[in-house]
């Protein structure tokens, strides 16, 4: 049951340069789309959220894209920084569920 | 302001025994949500729950494992007669009510089942 991918299992990135960290989802039906940080050995942290009647959301540093036809999200992230190197995780909500459904996440490194 | 609180952080079980994970919501939440993180997958929703009552619990495997979120105390999760397919991270996470997709996860338990 693949129902949300990142195919990029990694990404590098230089500071100060923009991170785009994608994802792909199959169920039309989700209500809102999710990303989330994850460092080693931590719970993931809540970074920002996109209600699917929107198609871009932004909070500071952090921007993501939802493109419904397509099935497809973006989390951007500029100006990168150091800190900004861990997991990220996309994962829609709803679809008459009540869960999350996490891809398989997009390790980003962010090299000074 | 405290966060998610899941403890132990690191539990070790030998084939056979029982493990039991706890979770404190955050103030205010009344829903709890577990998941679990095998070794490089990503997090697989395993049981919501409300106090007292278990809203849906489509992820749980069917045997050995249980939850429950009682009226007073923390969430327990349950999983008896561990073997090693069980070794993985368990997170839980907990949202107010009304606001079901706001989940806040707690550091999570890591379980190794020797």
């Amino acid at each position: 049951d693949q129902q949300v991918k990142q195919n990029s299992p990694s990404l590098s990135v230089q500071e100060g340069r923009i991170s785009i960290l994608n994802c792909d989802y199959t169920n039309s039906m989700f209500d809102y789309f999710l990303w989330y940080k994850k460092y080693p050995a931590e719970g993931p942290t809540f970074l920002i959220s996109i209600s699917s009647i929107k198609d871009k959301n932004e909070d500071g540093r952090f921007t993501v894209f939802l493109n419904k036809s397509a099935k497809h999200l973006s989390l951007h992230i500029v100006p990168s920084q150091p800190g900004d190197s861990a997991v990220y995780f996309c994962a829609p909500y709803g679809g008459a569920t009540n869960k999350l459904i996490f891809g398989t996440g997009t390790l980003l490194a962010v090299q000074p | 302001n405290a966060g998610v609180m899941q403890n132990p952080r690191h539990l070790v079980r030998r084939r056979g025994q029982e493990a039991r994970l706890r979770c404190s919501p955050m103030k205010g939440h009344s829903h709890v949500y577990w998941y679990r993180q095998l070794p490089e997958e990503g997090l697989k929703f395993m049981v919501y729950l409300q106090k007292e009552n278990i809203i849906d619990e489509s992820g749980m495997p069917k045997e050995r494992f249980s939850a429950e979120f009682p009226k007073e105390g923390p969430s327990i999760l349950r999983i008896q007669q561990v073997v090693r397919g069980d070794s993985a991270a368990y997170f839980c996470a907990s949202s107010p009510a009304g606001l079901a997709y706001e989940q806040y996860f707690g550091p999570g338990t890591r379980l190794t089942v020797t």
